[in-house]
């Protein structure tokens, strides 16, 4: 089965750019989350969609920050105008709301993107 | 508002010895995750608890929850170097969705 696929892996960009970010998740999976971890920190959860709904938005700076998941499968996160504060590991993940036990809701997480903005 | 500690952010041990990670939280949660971390890489679920008593193990790592404390323990028994790696613990209440909250993650050095 595959895995949770982004891209890119690494971006650099100066601040004040634009910058976007892709995910797909696990087929299947009807839950999908976006999490930024700062170096040093756990990851923390900026936005989570079911299907092609979000579900909590509730720390992702909306000024700045915007995402999106077309036809409930992949998603793309957007973060424009970038600034210093914004460097950092930006993970996604998914989850089936099927089965049952500990399998079902337990999140795979992507590979991740680092953004550095300078 | 549902918040994680562990402790300790950085650990540095020989082969061969035996530690434990902690993991307190503020509230009542319904499920408590603990991830592995490789440099560079995605995070991998290790293990996950549910009821209060919960003890789960794999290999050399032995995870257990105490609902009553909020508190989790990963027991590391017999570290090797493959070991090295960042462990967090994370917890669901499902009140709040299926959002997990992290801990800062613990750094696990083991030298051989």
């Amino acid at each position: 089965e595959a895995g949770v696929a982004q891209s890119p892996r690494y971006k650099i960009i100066e601040k004040r750019q634009s910058v976007a970010f892709w995910c797909n998740p696990i087929s299947g999976h009807a839950t999908l989350y976006w999490y930024q971890q700062i170096l040093g920190q756990g990851p923390k959860l900026l936005i989570q969609f079911q299907n092609n709904g979000v579900v909590d938005d509730s720390q992702l700076p909306k000024d700045r920050f915007s995402a999106e998941r077309l036809k409930g499968v992949d998603s793309t996160l957007k973060i424009q105008p970038a600034k210093l504060e914004d460097s950092a590991v930006y993970l996604c993940a998914s989850s089936s709301i099927k089965g049952q036990g500990v399998a079902k809701n337990i999140q795979y997480f992507g590979a991740g993107t680092r953004l550095s903005v300078l | 508002e549902l918040k994680v500690e562990q402790n300790p952010l950085f650990l540095s041990m020989q082969e061969g010895k035996n530690y434990t990670i902690y993991c307190n939280y503020s509230t009542t949660s319904d499920r408590l995750y603990w991830y592995r971390q490789d440099p560079g890489k995605s995070l991998e679920s290790l293990f996950v608890l549910l009821s209060n008593g919960a003890v789960k193990q794999e290999g050399r790592l032995m995870a257990s929850l105490d609902t009553k404390a909020r508190l989790s323990t990963l027991h590391i028994t017999a570290a090797v170097h493959d070991l090295s790696a960042t462990y967090f613990c994370a917890v669901v209440r499902m009140e709040y969705g299926n959002k997990l909250v992290f801990g800062a993650g613990t750094i696990l050095r083991v030298k051989s």
